[in-house]
């Protein structure tokens, strides 16, 4: 079964109003969690990388403000869009690793997905 | 520059046959992750290499990864209709922070 559920796997929302994710470890705790965006028949985008108790760091080119990352606990990462727009729909993935450092979990999960729509 | 390269990115081939995937990153990493995307569905983790020489196999498919070439191959052996869909590669570097870096990925297409 699942060891990363993300949900909601589908939301449409519309324009201008703000949607969150989350994403969460069901078994193990998650020091570590990654964000990532796909769009149609390509790769992942890595957005940023949550560590549980800290700042997201996020890519190059990805707006903080636009989508806010908190990783309030070791097992529940969300991921905020807010304003959305059309051009931010798109299919979210998150991961989570299990550990830190030396003691870091070597197998990193992905959830299911999240489809956003925004109309 | 953190890249991960990913050839081919599509690939055909019929069933029976043989083929490999390339890998290649551009920085020091110890972990290397091979993973499968059906169309619409997220990832399902195949293998995870940690060291210099490491093989791993599973069914039809076998990755390997050689940390001084920064290269990591994914094998299929008599490829059968259920194998395609999209593989990536991805690499975890540290650059600050941790960060699992993608490659393009190869879309494979067994035929009958």
């Amino acid at each position: 079964g699942a060891v990363v559920s993300q949900h909601p796997s589908r939301v449409i929302c519309k324009s201008g109003t703000s949607v969150k994710i989350e994403c969460r470890s069901l078994d193990f705790q998650a020091t570590t969690m990654f964000w990532y965006r796909q769009f149609p028949k390509q790769s992942l985008m890595l957005m940023a990388t949550s560590n549980e108790g800290s700042k997201a760091t996020y890519e190059q080119g990805v707006e903080k403000d636009k989508f806010l990352i908190n990783h309030a606990s070791l097992t529940l990462s969300t991921l905020t869009v807010t304003s959305a727009h059309p051009e931010d729909s798109s299919f979210y993935i998150c991961s989570a690793r299990s550990g830190q450092g030396l003691k870091a979990g070597n197998t990193i999960y992905f959830g299911e997905g999240s489809w956003l729509t925004v109309v | 520059e953190l890249k991960v390269e990913q050839n081919p990115l599509f690939l055909s081939m019929q069933e029976g046959k043989n083929y490999t995937i390339y890998c290649n990153y551009s920085t020091t990493s110890d972990r290397l992750y091979w993973y499968r995307q059906d169309p619409g569905k997220s990832l399902e983790s195949l293998f995870v290499l940690l060291s210099n020489g490491a093989v791993k196999q599973e069914g039809r498919l076998m990755a390997s990864l050689d940390t001084k070439a920064r290269l990591s191959t994914l094998h299929i052996t008599a490829a059968v209709h259920d194998l395609s869909a999209t593989y990536f590669c991805a690499v975890l570097f540290w650059s600050g922070s941790e960060k699992l870096v993608f490659g393009k990925g190869t879309k494979l297409t067994v035929n009958p």
